[in-house]
């Protein structure tokens, strides 16, 4: 079970728009809806921004969105504020001919200028 | 509210094992598969298997198999994950974190585990 790919940094100044890719196979990414968004500020536990590929839980700002294509997933976040600066994570389950379960990406680090 | 709580953090020598424990409360703790995640310092999420709290069946990673052992009290809402053979770079936050919708919406705070000799 590989790790899926992610840029290990992405910025942008307040008010701006980013998108974090997140490139898996068609093991994992491209094989099943089942992406998924984590935010994880320092020394606190992950928060899930996004499930299912592009659906938000409740509580969380219609600013965050998701999207996958082929292989690829992507995380938009608009109108960047202050307290988006993290690390961001995708996930997706993933299935082998020998075993199933989850992967993560190595995880992007937003700076927000 | 859904809440999940976990055990202090721990100091072990190589090769000894170690023991989370996360309890489970403001839902059916049976209903919802519970996953184990960890991160080393500085380092990214490895996900590491999960439970069914119901039937007590198990997925690992293929990385931890042999040497993780994950299991469950239906009688006090706790699942726990055991890893044996610890080596140094076993040294991580251990999370437990509650499934839905094939997504982890619920964690716990984390258990610092860390081995040193």
């Amino acid at each position: 079970q590989s790790a899926l790919t992610q840029p290990a940094s992405v910025s942008g100044s307040p008010g701006q728009s980013i998108t974090i890719s997140c490139t898996g196979t068609s093991s994992d990414v491209g094989g099943y809806n089942y992406v998924s968004w984590y935010q994880q500020h320092p020394g606190k536990a992950p928060k899930l921004m996004i499930y299912e590929v592009s659906n938000r839980p409740s509580g969380v700002s219609n600013r965050f969105s998701g999207s996958k294509s082929g292989n690829t997933a992507s995380l938009t976040i608009s109108g960047l504020q202050a307290e988006d600066e993290a690390d961001y994570y995708c996930s997706s389950y993933t299935s082998s001919s020998t075993l199933a379960g989850w992967v993560f990406g190595g995880g992007t680090k937003l700076t927000v200028l | 509210q859904v809440q999940l709580v976990q055990s202090g953090a721990e100091v072990k020598k190589p090769g000894a094992s170690v023991k989370v424990s996360c309890k489970a409360s403001g839902y059916t703790f049976t209903g919802y598969y519970m996953h184990w995640v960890r991160q080393a310092p500085g380092q990214g999420l490895e996900w590491m298997g999960r439970i069914n709290p119901n039937s007590g069946g198990t997925n690992y990673a293929q990385k931890f198999q042999g040497r993780v052992t994950m299991t469950r009290d239906t009688s006090i809402s706790t699942a726990y994950m055991e890893l044996s053979r610890l080596r140094s770079d076993d040294t991580a936050v251990y999370y437990c974190a509650r499934e839905s919708s094939s997504s982890l919406g619920y964690w716990g705070q984390g258990t610092l585990v860390t081995v040193s000799s």
